[in-house]
């Protein structure tokens, strides 16, 4: 059973270009949250989805951020017009229904903005 | 979710057993503790997580006191790649509600 698998893992963006970090869960996992962790600092919640829902999106930042979770296909977050303050890891989870506290990470995507 | 306090670093000699303490002493009834880790640059992996009684795995040991305001995760025989970042997280187990990390504990495991 593959894991959570993100890409990519590396992603390189100069300011104002767009970033989409993919996210595909576990088999048979339906919901999905990410996470950043900024350098030195901790993982911080960002926005949890379940297929063609948003659940709960109160740690995403409120502009240039949006996240998908479509009935097909990986979870894709987006970054539009990116800053240098962006660099940071962006983790992905996923859980199967009903224990949410049971979290599988992905290795992550590191975004370096230049 | 109930605060949680944890030491900010800890030292364990190889092979010998790794204590990590938490404190939660606002916990209500329906929260559970869990406990993740972050090995460096690395994604967080869950490793054990109770309600009341004492939990044990493949990985390690949870200890919740009797009054539920404090919790230990025990590696018996730690091992350099234990080596990490080691958060407790208390939350209730419901679906929908994330799980919130604090600073954690960093472990060293010395040779």
């Amino acid at each position: 059973n593959a894991g959570v698998m993100q890409n990519p893992r590396h992603l390189v963006r100069r300011r104002g270009q767009e970033a989409r970090l993919r996210c595909s869960p576990m088999k048979g996992h339906s919901h999905v949250y990410w996470y950043r962790q900024l350098p030195e600092e901790g993982l911080k919640f960002m926005v949890y989805l379940q297929k063609e829902n948003i659940i709960d999106e109160s740690g995403m930042p409120k502009e240039r951020f949006s996240a998908e979770f479509p009935k097909e296909g990986p979870s894709i977050l987006r970054i539009q017009q990116v800053v240098r303050g962006d660099s940071a890891a962006y983790f992905c989870a996923s859980s199967p229904f009903p224990r949410p506290g049971e979290l599988f990470f992905g290795e992550g995507s590191r975004l370096t903005v230049l | 979710d109930a605060k949680t306090t944890q030491p900010t670093s800890m030292d364990c000699a190889e092979g010998r057993a790794a204590n990590l303490p938490c404190n939660h002493s606002t916990i209500s009834g329906n929260e559970y503790v869990y406990w993740y880790r972050q090995i460096h640059s690395q994604g967080p992996q869950y490793i054990i997580h109770g309600l009341k009684n004492n939990e044990t795995n493949e990985m390690a040991s949870l200890i919740i006191t009797e009054d539920r305001k404090s919790s230990t995760l025990i590696l018996p025989h730690a091992t350099l790649r234990d080596t990490a970042v080691y958060y407790c997280i208390v939350k209730v187990e419901t679906s929908g509600s994330r799980l919130t990390f604090g600073e954690g504990t960093q472990l060293t495991v010395n040779p």
